[in-house]
């Protein structure tokens, strides 16, 4: 079977720098994503990783370990807008689909 | 604006309707896919498909009936739900099955089953 985990939820502060884990287990492994999610939107897709190390996206990067089955979501000059829900999700290959977390709230405050 | 829309956006029906959600890309993908998320619990990807075929049923009870008539539309036709179905119910589409590509999901609809 497939898990995840990631914290419920995470605060801090306009400016701060947040750092959201996920760690998994699959039978398979192929790539960890990530997605974000605003209250009562849609999720929109932040980054993938299929290789170790770190891949930076502007004030986003994301992080994978293969060997250590984890990765994570670092959120850099925090913003007001960024208050969502993150989800991580990995390409498992025995079922080539995305398996999700059940996501971290991210509260910003001013 | 993701290029993905789902209509209707809110709907609430008995547990002796039948009725159907729609979901329309307009990014020439060539997979698109039902999730549904309920509170507190991970999406759950329900149908995938792959030009058309059907290529994933994830273990879904027979009264959730897909059908994906072109490339660029997909249906999920409900009936005799009960009140556990209850969620927001997603579709995304994405260039090709393979799931490192990015999926780009519609703004979902909120299904209340009474």
């Amino acid at each position: 079977g497939q898990s995840l985990e990631q914290p419920s939820e995470v605060t801090a502060v306009e400016g701060a720098i947040v750092q959201i884990n996920c760690t998994y287990q699959t039978s398979g492994f192929y790539g960890l994503s990530w997605y974000q999610q605003h209250d009562g939107g849609a999720p929109t897709f932040l980054s993938y990783n299929a290789l170790d190390g770190l891949e930076e996206t502007g004030r986003f990067s994301s992080f994978l370990s293969r060997s250590d089955s984890y990765g994570y979501l670092l959120l850099q000059e925090l913003q007001m807008k960024d208050s969502a829900s993150y989800f991580c999700a990995v390409t498992d290959t025995g079922f080539q689909k995305l398996v999700f977390g059940t996501g971290t709230r991210l509260l910003v405050s001013p | 604006e993701t290029g993905v829309t789902q209509t209707p956006r809110h709907l609430v029906m008995g547990m002796t309707n039948k009725k159907s959600l729609k979901c329309e890309q307009h990014l020439g993908h060539n997979a698109m896919y039902w999730y549904k998320q309920s509170a507190k619990k991970p999406l759950e990807l329900m149908f995938v498909y792959s030009l058309e075929e059907r290529v994933e049923n994830n273990s879904v009870p027979s009264r959730f009936s897909p059908e994906c008539p072109n490339s660029s539309h997909l249906f999920l036709h409900l009936h005799t739900l009960q009140p556990e179905d209850s969620a927001l119910y997603l579709c995304a589409s994405s260039t090709h099955r393979d799931p490192s590509y990015e999926q780009y999901f519609g703004p979902g609809t909120r299904l209340t089953v009474t």
